[in-house]
């Protein structure tokens, strides 16, 4: 079946360090991958998306490249603040889009301290 | 920025009570969902409606749960019987069409006791 495997948290970084959260995926065709945020009190917000192989994504200083060979789609970001403090979600959608069912990791507690 | 509201944000239950949970997707959008989340497990998709009917429904979503649009504007999510298992946090979310960001509400929190 289609499903989405992302490592357990929570992770927890001091201010300014590299953040990575892996994500790798399975999925029976090409997928369009997302990466979705969750800050405290908050819905799910849509963080950056990959619709095709070797796109990247990025926002707000997050990036992920689409790695259909290694069916991966990690989640990066230079330097995190304790704004960035969330539970992170990596997701897939199957083509057709039509309507757009979710697949969704686990979530990934990131904690930033200062 | 338009936003999903869902209400109640926390609502505790007894076992075999109905509950239904409200929603209130952004305007202009034409489908809807519903996703839950069981505490530290993955968020897995119930429902989609499209057209006042239902496009996909999980294996999740059985004669107990029922979704319904009844004003043009509320989106709700109504469990008839509830279950100790059906404690979650439930997402309600909206898309303007099809290959468009899906944007979601804060979540109703629901204990069945």
């Amino acid at each position: 079946g289609n499903s989405v495997t992302q490592m357990e948290g929570p992770v927890t970084l001091s201010e300014e360090a590299f953040l990575t959260i892996n994500c790798t995926y399975t999925a029976t065709g090409y997928p369009s991958l997302f990466w979705y945020v969750q800050y405290p009190g908050e819905g799910l917000q849509l963080l950056l998306k990959a619709t095709k192989a070797d796109d990247k994504g990025s926002n707000k200083g997050f990036e992920a490249t689409y790695r259909k060979e290694t069916t991966s789609f990690h989640l990066e970001k230079g330097s995190v603040q304790v704004s960035d403090s969330a539970v992170y979600f990596c997701a897939l959608i199957l083509p057709p889009l039509g309507f757009q069912k979710l697949v969704f990791g686990t979530g990934t507690r990131l904690l930033v301290s200062p | 920025e338009p936003e999903v509201t869902q209400t109640p944000s926390h609502q505790v239950t007894q076992m075999g009570q109905e509950v239904i949970l409200r929603c209130v997707p952004i305007s202009n959008h034409l489908y809807f969902y519903w996703y839950r989340q069981i505490l530290g497990q993955k968020v897995e998709f119930l429902v989609s409606f499209y057209n006042n009917e239902i496009s996909e429904k999980s294996e999740i979503f059985d004669d107990q749960f029922s979704v319904e649009r009844p004003d043009g504007s509320n989106f709700t999510l109504k469990i008839r019987s509830t279950k100790l298992e059906d404690s979650a946090m439930y997402f309600c979310a909206s898309t303007e069409s099809e290959g468009n960001t899906i944007y979601f509400g804060e979540g109703s929190w629901l204990t069945v006791v």
